[in-house]
């Protein structure tokens, strides 16, 4: 059974950089079949996907971010990874590491609030 | 970016009802279309992929329709654990978009 686990610091001050990270067990990240996303929740609100990342590396981003997010992947480790810099409140909101198939999402971490605060 | 719209933002049915919950695309997305569940303080779950194709271990009491920008899942007898929020997200482009949430309530 796939399992994704995000972990992080929950707060990041506001011009700060947000930095979490999803570990994969029950399945190898390298496997080419799939990819991984981040994918966040304010508070209330709907999910807004952030980006991806395929085992070759190649990556993709919501340009919503402004250029802002970066995925990376740690295959010896099998973890993928977020960052995003400069931060402010709107960046404040529940964060899902995500498997994604065909384009729909099968296995989802738990999630973790990150909190853009000074 | 693809504009997800779905309808209504709230339901309220009882269970044993069959419910019907709408999802527009703003452009034609064939049938790229996902249905998540979510509950409270729970990450979505996967119910339907490719418009009307069901995940596995999903009862088959959900189901999905259509193609083109107008699409629908149906619950054909909700039962208790059904109530929660339910989403649509469109994969026909590679920035994937979601509906804003239908929160289905007890009656």
């Amino acid at each position: 059974q796939v399992q994704l686990q995000e972990s992080g610091p929950g707060l990041v001050k506001p011009s700060q950089t947000l930095s979490l990270t999803c570990t994969v067990s029950g399945g190898s990240i390298s496997t080419g079949t799939y990819f991984w996303s981040w994918i966040r929740q304010p508070a209330g609100k709907g999910l807004e996907w952030i980006g991806r990342i395929y085992s070759t590396g190649s990556t993709n981003y919501n340009p919503s971010l402004q250029s802002r997010a970066t995925i990376s992947l740690d295959t010896s480790q099998n973890q993928f990874s977020l960052k995003v810099t400069s931060v402010t409140a709107a960046d404040t909101a529940m964060y899902y590491c995500a498997r994604g198939r065909g384009g729909e999402f099968d296995y989802w971490g738990q999630g973790t609030q990150v909190t853009v605060s000074s | 970016d693809i504009q997800m719209t779905q309808s209504p933002s709230t339901l309220s049915a009882s269970v044993g009802d069959r419910v019907t919950i709408t999802c527009r695309a703003s452009q034609s997305i064939s049938t790229w279309l996902a249905w998540y569940q979510q509950k409270p303080g729970k990450a979505p779950k996967l119910l339907i992929y490719k418009a009307s194709s069901l995940e596995n271990g999903v009862p088959s009491r959900f189901s999905g329709s259509g193609s083109g920008t107008e699409f629908t899942l149906t619950i054909s007898s909700l039962q208790p654990d059904d109530f929660a929020t339910y989403f649509c997200q469109q994969y026909n482009s590679y920035l994937y978009t979601f509906g804003q949430g239908t929160k289905l309530q007890v009656k």
